[in-house]
């Protein structure tokens, strides 16, 4: 089964720093999306990636899915206090294309910007 | 507004004792899913339905129950609860249009003692 692993479990950075996360899959990705997580509190949708070379833009958080499609980074540009939280990938857990509600997810990357 | 609700946010109870957490969208969503979250697991799907009358089981299915009789319901049934069982649990929901766009409640943080 899909098995996502994320890099790295957590991350300190001094604000207006850009930092990436990312998220490796053990099978081809056919959808690949992101959430963030504030301490304690649902999951908030950022973006998905479907297509191999695939890259998405939400304010100033951009994620891109390699050709191969076997991985995904997320990238932050100029960090703020308010990116702080969990980022977690997710994914279709039989790595097959789309609509299974079987889903699995990485266990997160916890991010924490220093003012 | 477009939301997931959940309750109770907060329970703290003893092993054995039955109990229920309620979960409903607002947005005629097809699919419903019930997740724990604990340290150093992540997220696991515990049980899953794709429209009412029909559930399947997720990764951690054990000690959980769920019923999905109406579309805009989907509650998690502890029958005897067990400290094992103590977690921080969401509902989520999506419809068919926006397949990948789950949208999740604010969590119930669950004690058993």
């Amino acid at each position: 089964s899909q098995e996502l692993e994320q890099s790295p479990q957590s991350l300190i950075v001094q604000e207006g720093k850009n930092l990436t996360i990312n998220c490796t899959s053990s099978k081809t990705l056919y959808g690949l999306y992101w959430y963030k997580q504030k301490y304690g509190e649902g999951l908030i949708f950022l973006m998905m990636l479907q297509k191999g070379g695939e890259e998405k833009s939400h304010e100033k958080i951009t994620a891109k899915l390699d050709e191969k499609k076997q991985q995904s980074s997320l990238h932050i540009t100029a960090s703020q206090p308010s990116h702080a939280g969990i980022y977690l990938c997710g994914a279709d857990k039989s790595g097959t294309q789309g609509g299974s509600e079987k889903l699995v997810f990485g266990k997160g990357t916890k991010l924490t910007v220093n003012p | 507004e477009a939301q997931v609700t959940q309750n109770p946010r907060y329970l703290i109870t003893v092993t054995g004792k039955k109990l229920t957490v309620t979960c409903s969208q607002n947005m005629n969503h097809e699919y419903m899913s019930w997740y724990r979250q604990d340290p150093g697991l992540g997220l696991r799907q515990i049980y899953y339905s794709m429209n009412v009358e029909v559930t399947d089981k997720g990764d951690v299915p054990e000690g959980y129950k769920v019923s999905r009789k109406e579309k805009r319901n989907f509650p998690l049934i502890l029958e005897s609860p067990s400290p094992n069982q103590t977690s921080l649990y969401f509902c989520a929901s999506r419809g068919w249009s926006r397949a990948w766009e789950q949208y999740f409640g604010p969590g119930t943080r669950l004690t058993v003692t």
